[in-house]
Protein backbone atom coordinates (compact mmCIF):
# COMPACT_ATOMS: atom_id res chain seq x y z
CA UNK A 1 0.00 0.00 0.00
CA UNK A 2 1.51 3.23 -1.11
CA UNK A 3 0.03 5.63 1.14
CA UNK A 4 -1.50 7.11 -1.83
CA UNK A 5 -3.97 5.73 -4.26
CA UNK A 6 -4.43 7.12 -7.77
CA UNK A 7 -7.40 5.58 -10.13
CA UNK A 8 -7.96 4.68 -12.80
CA UNK A 9 -4.36 3.40 -13.53
CA UNK A 10 -4.70 3.87 -17.03
CA UNK A 11 -7.44 5.92 -19.04
CA UNK A 12 -7.99 5.92 -22.99
CA UNK A 13 -9.93 8.90 -24.00
CA UNK A 14 -11.25 10.81 -27.19
CA UNK A 15 -10.67 14.39 -27.54
CA UNK A 16 -14.28 15.11 -27.09
CA UNK A 17 -14.53 12.96 -23.94
CA UNK A 18 -14.75 14.28 -20.36
CA UNK A 19 -12.82 12.37 -16.97
CA UNK A 20 -11.72 12.56 -14.16
CA UNK A 21 -8.81 11.32 -12.28
CA UNK A 22 -8.76 10.50 -8.60
CA UNK A 23 -6.65 10.88 -5.71
CA UNK A 24 -7.08 9.84 -2.13
CA UNK A 25 -4.49 10.00 0.76
CA UNK A 26 -4.75 8.73 4.07
CA UNK A 27 -1.35 9.83 5.42
CA UNK A 28 -2.62 13.00 7.83
CA UNK A 29 -0.45 15.00 4.33
CA UNK A 30 -2.24 18.57 3.93
CA UNK A 31 -0.65 19.24 0.65
CA UNK A 32 -1.42 17.65 -2.33
CA UNK A 33 -0.21 18.03 -5.84
CA UNK A 34 -0.82 17.06 -9.50
CA UNK A 35 2.44 16.44 -11.67
CA UNK A 36 3.15 15.62 -15.88
CA UNK A 37 5.45 13.14 -16.21
CA UNK A 38 6.39 12.95 -19.75
CA UNK A 39 8.88 11.39 -21.76
CA UNK A 40 12.36 12.43 -21.33
CA UNK A 41 11.18 15.54 -20.05
CA UNK A 42 11.62 16.84 -16.33
CA UNK A 43 8.48 15.95 -14.09
CA UNK A 44 6.06 18.99 -14.51
CA UNK A 45 4.08 20.63 -11.49
CA UNK A 46 0.91 22.05 -12.79
CA UNK A 47 -1.02 22.07 -9.15
CA UNK A 48 -0.70 22.43 -5.83
CA UNK A 49 -3.54 22.46 -2.67
CA UNK A 50 -2.29 23.53 0.21
CA UNK A 51 -5.10 22.87 3.74
CA UNK A 52 -7.92 22.41 0.57
CA UNK A 53 -6.62 26.05 -0.73
CA UNK A 54 -4.70 25.71 -4.63
CA UNK A 55 -2.15 27.85 -4.15
CA UNK A 56 -0.12 27.29 -7.04
CA UNK A 57 -0.93 26.87 -10.83
CA UNK A 58 1.39 26.54 -13.36
CA UNK A 59 0.02 27.99 -16.33
CA UNK A 60 -1.91 24.80 -17.04
CA UNK A 61 -4.76 25.22 -19.63
CA UNK A 62 -8.14 25.13 -18.55
CA UNK A 63 -9.21 21.84 -20.32
CA UNK A 64 -7.41 20.81 -16.92
CA UNK A 65 -9.42 21.34 -13.58
CA UNK A 66 -8.71 20.08 -10.37
CA UNK A 67 -10.91 20.09 -7.31
CA UNK A 68 -9.53 19.35 -4.03
CA UNK A 69 -12.87 18.93 -1.70
CA UNK A 70 -10.99 18.14 1.25
CA UNK A 71 -7.34 17.54 2.23
CA UNK A 72 -7.59 13.60 1.76
CA UNK A 73 -8.58 13.66 -1.71
CA UNK A 74 -7.76 15.36 -5.01
CA UNK A 75 -9.34 15.42 -8.65
CA UNK A 76 -8.45 16.33 -11.92
CA UNK A 77 -10.98 16.48 -14.46
CA UNK A 78 -9.96 16.68 -18.27
CA UNK A 79 -11.59 18.11 -20.87
CA UNK A 80 -11.50 18.16 -24.73
CA UNK A 81 -8.03 17.21 -24.18
CA UNK A 82 -5.36 16.86 -27.29
CA UNK A 83 -2.67 14.10 -28.55
CA UNK A 84 -0.16 16.25 -26.50
CA UNK A 85 -1.72 15.77 -23.34
CA UNK A 86 -0.82 12.24 -22.89
CA UNK A 87 1.72 11.13 -20.67
CA UNK A 88 1.62 9.75 -16.82
CA UNK A 89 -0.03 11.91 -14.42
CA UNK A 90 1.53 11.59 -10.73
CA UNK A 91 -0.31 12.84 -7.55
CA UNK A 92 1.86 13.36 -4.41
CA UNK A 93 0.60 14.57 -1.01
CA UNK A 94 3.31 16.02 1.80
CA UNK A 95 3.03 17.57 4.76
CA UNK A 96 2.68 21.28 5.29
CA UNK A 97 6.19 21.61 4.68
CA UNK A 98 7.94 19.87 1.54
CA UNK A 99 11.62 19.65 2.97
CA UNK A 100 10.83 15.88 3.78
CA UNK A 101 9.90 14.92 0.36
CA UNK A 102 6.55 13.98 -1.36
CA UNK A 103 4.83 10.91 -1.08
CA UNK A 104 4.10 10.05 -4.66
CA UNK A 105 0.93 7.68 -5.78
CA UNK A 106 1.01 4.88 -9.37
CA UNK A 107 0.31 7.78 -11.58
CA UNK A 108 -2.64 7.41 -13.94
CA UNK A 109 -1.41 6.53 -18.03
CA UNK A 110 -3.33 8.34 -19.98
CA UNK A 111 -3.44 8.24 -23.70
CA UNK A 112 -5.65 10.71 -25.72
CA UNK A 113 -6.47 9.50 -28.82
CA UNK B 1 15.70 30.02 -12.76
CA UNK B 2 16.68 26.72 -10.53
CA UNK B 3 17.31 23.97 -13.01
CA UNK B 4 18.64 20.23 -12.41
CA UNK B 5 20.41 18.36 -15.10
CA UNK B 6 21.30 14.50 -15.15
CA UNK B 7 23.53 13.81 -17.77
CA UNK B 8 23.56 10.53 -18.04
CA UNK B 9 20.45 9.27 -19.88
CA UNK B 10 21.54 5.63 -18.68
CA UNK B 11 23.56 3.53 -16.79
CA UNK B 12 24.14 0.09 -16.23
CA UNK B 13 26.42 -1.58 -13.46
CA UNK B 14 27.01 -5.38 -12.18
CA UNK B 15 24.95 -6.74 -9.78
CA UNK B 16 26.85 -6.24 -6.17
CA UNK B 17 28.92 -3.58 -7.55
CA UNK B 18 28.79 -0.07 -7.45
CA UNK B 19 27.41 2.37 -9.49
CA UNK B 20 27.61 6.83 -9.02
CA UNK B 21 24.68 8.77 -10.75
CA UNK B 22 25.31 12.54 -11.42
CA UNK B 23 23.19 15.26 -10.64
CA UNK B 24 24.39 19.04 -11.23
CA UNK B 25 21.96 22.08 -10.16
CA UNK B 26 21.86 25.51 -10.40
CA UNK B 27 21.07 28.18 -7.76
CA UNK B 28 21.71 31.60 -5.92
CA UNK B 29 20.16 30.18 -2.78
CA UNK B 30 22.67 29.11 0.15
CA UNK B 31 20.37 27.09 2.03
CA UNK B 32 18.41 24.50 0.51
CA UNK B 33 17.34 20.38 0.07
CA UNK B 34 17.98 18.15 -2.60
CA UNK B 35 16.39 14.62 -3.26
CA UNK B 36 16.94 11.69 -4.95
CA UNK B 37 13.52 9.71 -6.36
CA UNK B 38 13.71 6.24 -7.62
CA UNK B 39 11.00 5.36 -10.19
CA UNK B 40 10.49 1.60 -10.39
CA UNK B 41 8.02 0.01 -13.43
CA UNK B 42 5.43 0.18 -10.57
CA UNK B 43 5.50 3.89 -11.79
CA UNK B 44 5.65 5.17 -8.09
CA UNK B 45 8.39 7.36 -7.17
CA UNK B 46 9.46 6.88 -3.92
CA UNK B 47 11.98 8.52 -1.74
CA UNK B 48 15.99 7.45 -1.88
CA UNK B 49 17.48 9.68 0.23
CA UNK B 50 17.76 13.67 1.25
CA UNK B 51 19.91 15.95 1.77
CA UNK B 52 20.29 19.53 3.42
CA UNK B 53 22.47 21.86 1.96
CA UNK B 54 24.03 23.53 5.53
CA UNK B 55 24.93 20.09 5.95
CA UNK B 56 28.17 19.44 5.27
CA UNK B 57 27.81 15.33 6.29
CA UNK B 58 26.81 13.75 3.25
CA UNK B 59 23.37 11.52 3.71
CA UNK B 60 23.66 7.99 3.92
CA UNK B 61 20.78 5.46 3.69
CA UNK B 62 21.48 2.12 3.76
CA UNK B 63 23.24 1.05 0.68
CA UNK B 64 22.19 4.55 -0.96
CA UNK B 65 24.95 7.34 -0.19
CA UNK B 66 25.03 10.81 -1.13
CA UNK B 67 28.12 12.47 -2.53
CA UNK B 68 27.42 16.64 -2.11
CA UNK B 69 29.79 18.82 -3.46
CA UNK B 70 28.06 22.61 -2.75
CA UNK B 71 30.33 24.99 -4.23
CA UNK B 72 30.71 23.13 -7.25
CA UNK B 73 26.62 22.24 -6.77
CA UNK B 74 27.06 18.78 -7.13
CA UNK B 75 24.60 16.16 -6.19
CA UNK B 76 25.46 12.68 -7.14
CA UNK B 77 24.20 9.12 -5.46
CA UNK B 78 26.25 6.10 -4.91
CA UNK B 79 24.73 3.08 -4.53
CA UNK B 80 27.03 -0.11 -3.30
CA UNK B 81 26.38 -3.39 -3.19
CA UNK B 82 23.85 -3.04 -6.49
CA UNK B 83 20.79 -5.50 -6.60
CA UNK B 84 18.43 -6.19 -9.42
CA UNK B 85 16.03 -4.41 -7.55
CA UNK B 86 17.81 -1.27 -7.70
CA UNK B 87 17.06 -1.68 -12.06
CA UNK B 88 14.82 1.82 -12.20
CA UNK B 89 14.94 5.40 -12.94
CA UNK B 90 16.52 8.14 -10.69
CA UNK B 91 15.58 11.58 -10.72
CA UNK B 92 17.12 14.19 -8.89
CA UNK B 93 15.32 16.75 -7.61
CA UNK B 94 15.73 20.05 -6.06
CA UNK B 95 13.06 21.79 -3.70
CA UNK B 96 11.91 25.47 -5.04
CA UNK B 97 10.58 27.60 -2.47
CA UNK B 98 7.76 26.03 -0.54
CA UNK B 99 6.06 23.41 -2.54
CA UNK B 100 7.54 23.24 -5.91
CA UNK B 101 10.46 20.55 -6.91
CA UNK B 102 12.43 21.19 -9.72
CA UNK B 103 13.56 17.52 -10.89
CA UNK B 104 16.10 16.22 -13.65
CA UNK B 105 15.01 14.51 -16.61
CA UNK B 106 16.39 11.13 -15.38
CA UNK B 107 18.69 8.26 -15.61
CA UNK B 108 17.97 4.57 -16.36
CA UNK B 109 19.60 1.98 -14.11
CA UNK B 110 19.97 -1.28 -15.53
CA UNK B 111 21.20 -3.81 -13.34
CA UNK B 112 22.98 -6.99 -14.96
CA UNK B 113 23.07 -10.16 -13.27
Amino acid sequence: ETGVTQTPRHLVMGMTNKKSLKCEQHLGHNAMYWYKQSAKKPLELMFVYSLEERVENNSVPSRFSPECPNSSHLFLHLHTLQPEDSALYLCASSVGTTIYGYTFGSGTRLTVV
Amino acid sequence: AQTVTQSQPEMSVQEAETVTLSCTYDTSESDYYLFWYKQPPSRQMILVIRQEAYKQQNATENRFSVNFQKAAKSFSLKISDSQLGDAAMYFCAYREGTYKYIFGTGTRLKVLA
